[in-house]
């Protein structure tokens, strides 16, 4: 079946680091792939999406390109922020559009 | 304007006993989730509706699960007979009708802790 792989964690940076972090999926077919984030406390958020190859998603400085030739969807930001602190999840969405999520990276950021 | 929605925020039961969790879509959503955020296990995915339907039950881990939507908006997760391994946080999320690639809106959750 589809399923979604990312990188463990925890990812821990300083701050203006250049982040990545990694994400693969297998899937039949063209899914929708997903970054959603969970701020500490808070519910999970759309980060950015991409629908089709070769579209790049982007917010907030986040940018990830859905990678059909290598099944990817890589998230980099190029200058992290403390509050970007966070636990990320990727994700595709298959035909039925249910979210199959990789298993999150917690990223911490220090001054 | 208002988001999805999930009551009760927090849930302690003692095993054997019966819980229902309740999930607000946002107005106009047609497309209802249910996920499990849980140590063990990451987020999965348990149920989908389309409308009152619900064409995917596939995630639901046992029979002990069950949930229904109404009217096209409302929904309740059932667990009966509740275990120490159903601990987690039940997450809810809505979709508006069109399809392929929407995405989905996420309630903040209902933390269920069975003793």
């Amino acid at each position: 079946g589809d399923s979604v792989t990312q990188m463990e964690g925890p990812v821990t940076l300083s701050e203006e680091a250049f982040l990545t972090i990694n994400c693969t999926y297998t899937a039949t077919g063209y899914p929708s792939l997903f970054w959603y984030v969970q701020y500490p406390g808070e519910g999970l958020q759309l980060l950015l999406k991409a629908t089709k190859a070769d579209d790049k998603g982007s917010n907030k400085g986040f940018e990830a390109t859905y990678r059909k030739e290598t099944t990817s969807f890589h998230l980099e930001k190029g200058s992290v922020q403390v509050s970007d602190s966070a636990v990320y999840f990727c994700a595709l969405s298959d035909r039925a559009d249910k979210l199959i999520f990789g298993t999150g990276t917690r990223l911490q950021v220090f001054p | 304007g208002a988001g999805v929605s999930q009551s009760p925020s927090n849930k302690v039961t003692e095993k054997g006993k019966d819980v229902e969790l309740r999930c607000d879509p946002i107005s106009g959503h047609t497309a209802l989730y249910w996920y499990r955020q849980s140590l063990g296990q990451g987020l999965e995915f348990l149920i989908y509706f389309q409308g009152n339907s619900a064409p995917d039950k596939s995630g639901l881990p046992s029979d002990r699960f069950s949930a229904e939507r109404t009217g096209g908006s409302v929904s309740t997760l059932t667990i009966q007979r509740t275990q120490q391994e159903d601990s987690a946080v039940y997450l809810c999320a809505s979709s508006p009708p069109e399809r392929g690639g929407e995405t989905q809106y996420f309630g903040p959750g209902t933390r269920l802790l069975v003793l």
